[in-house]
């Protein structure tokens, strides 16, 4: 069974622009949740989608969004970057559902704004 | 809120030691704990999880006990490996809404170095 895979793998953008990420979960898979790694705040989550609806949301400004379409791929999308949002970007995928919710991590897509 | 907290590194051992990550939580309700590894350039890998009190999770010679009496979920292992080099993540289940788990909060990571 194929893993979590994003796309793409390194990104390099200027501040003011705005970058868009993917993400394919393992089939069968629902919820796709996206985190924020930087060496500073750690890991931090931003939102999970669950059906193509987002289901949570974390503390992040609303530059920070995303979507999932019915094959259950998600993408994130990050507006009028800033120098700040340098970091490594990990979308994890899970049944959501059940006791046993296990997420399952992609390799992340590392985003470098100059 | 929910919030973990591990024990800062880098920790450097040498093979063969016995390991002892640290991780408490502060949680209402009854998450669900894990702990994580990235090794350098990947992503997280889980690497063992316990979803109620007094559970023991163990994968590849770790262990770890969920700890309700004392909000800890300590990772252990008897005799660690150059192989086991890496950051690890201890997280805690954030429950959303409508029941679900798809916030999981970590703590900062601890970095091992495990020198031949």
């Amino acid at each position: 069974k194929a893993g979590v895979t994003q796309t793409p793998r390194y990104l390099i953008k200027t501040r003011g622009q705005q970058v868009t990420l993917s993400c394919s979960p393992i089939s069968g898979h629902r919820s796709v949740s996206w985190y924020q790694q930087t060496p500073g705040q750690g890991l931090q989550f931003l939102f999970e989608y669950f059906s193509e609806t987002q289901r949570n949301k974390g503390n992040f400004p609303g530059r920070f969004s995303g979507r999932q379409f019915s094959n259950s791929r998600s993408e994130m999308n990050v507006s009028t970057l800033e120098l700040g949002d340098s970091a490594l970007y990990l979308c994890a995928s899970s049944t959501g559902t059940g006791l046993e919710y296990i997420q399952y991590f992609g390799a992340g897509t590392r985003l470098s704004v100059l | 809120g929910n919030s973990v907290t591990q024990m800062e590194g880098p920790v450097t051992l040498s093979e063969e030691a016995f390991l002892t990550i640290n991780c408490t939580y502060t949680a209402t309700g009854y998450p669900s704990l894990f702990w994580y590894v990235q090794y350098p350039g990947e992503g997280l890998q889980l690497l063992l999880k316990a979803t109620k009190a007094d559970d023991k999770g163990s994968n590849k010679g770790f262990e770890a006990t969920y700890r309700k009496e004392t909000t800890s979920f300590h990772l252990e292992k008897g005799s660690v490996q150059v192989s086991d080099s890496a950051v690890y993540f201890c997280a805690l289940s954030d429950e959303g809404y409508g029941g679900s788990q798809g916030n999981l909060i970590f703590g900062k990571g601890t970095k091992l170095s495990v020198k031949p």
